[in-house]
């Protein structure tokens, strides 16, 4: 168990509806990571933030945006969708400042787009 | 932008045999992870590099940071069912801390 806690596990809709992946970061960590995997794909980097504020964005589109709360979880909110967001999106925490940095993922939100 | 190239893409071996896969960047880097991802579940860091010319073992996996801090490499001896997976090099992006991920590679067992 890495600690970073995502919810839901699995989310199915519809084209252009909207949802919301939640990611809680592990106790301590400031830091939150979101990746997107495409079936059989690498991860690729979405946005970051730390402590509350955007740090770091990606290849995220415009649909997408993402927000971090004073108790640190994130989440992470995709509008419009469209077939091709189908996806696992993963979540992942650091401790930012610290010269080794090291992610730990939470298991994945699945999300299919019928 | 920086990329991670993995090699080989796949791997089929049988249980009981020693495993090596590689990842080369086109600039240099200054931490090396590795980690592997079973299916459904997210990445679980393996080995972590910090410094040009280390080697780590992590029980039977051992890494090794290349010299010229363009490539790493990691070895798997004595293969395992559980040892199936994709496994990922990545590495933060340099000035700021997102990671970069290889292209992974697979890794199957045959009976």
């Amino acid at each position: 168990d890495s600690g970073v806690t995502q919810t839901p596990k699995h989310l199915i809709t519809a084209t252009g509806q909207r949802v919301t992946l939640r990611c809680s970061p592990r106790s301590g960590d400031l830091s939150v990571y979101w990746y997107q995997q495409s079936l059989d794909q690498g991860l690729q980097f979405l946005i970051q933030y730390y402590n509350g504020e955007e740090r770091a964005k990606g290849n995220i589109l415009e649909r997408f945006s993402a927000q971090q709360f004073p108790d640190l979880h994130s989440e992470l909110n995709l509008s419009s969708l469209e077939l091709g967001d189908s996806a696992l999106y993963f979540c992942a925490s650091s401790v930012v400042g610290e010269a080794k940095n090291i992610q730990y993922f939470g298991a994945g939100t699945r999300l299919s787009v019928l | 932008g920086q990329q991670l190239n993995q090699s080989p893409q796949s791997m089929f071996i049988q249980e009981g045999e020693d495993v090596s896969m590689n990842c080369t960047s086109s600039s240099i880097f200054n931490t090396w992870l590795w980690y592997k991802q079973d299916p459904g579940e997210g990445p679980v860091l393996l080995i972590a590099l910090y410094k040009a010319g280390e080697l780590t073992s992590n029980g039977r996996l051992t890494a090794q940071f290349g010299i010229t801090r363009k490539d790493s490499f990691l070895n798997i001896s004595a293969s395992i069912p559980s040892d199936v997976g994709i496994y990922f090099c990545a590495g933060p992006n340099f000035g700021n801390e997102k990671l970069t991920f290889g292209t992974g590679t697979r890794l199957t067992i045959i009976p």
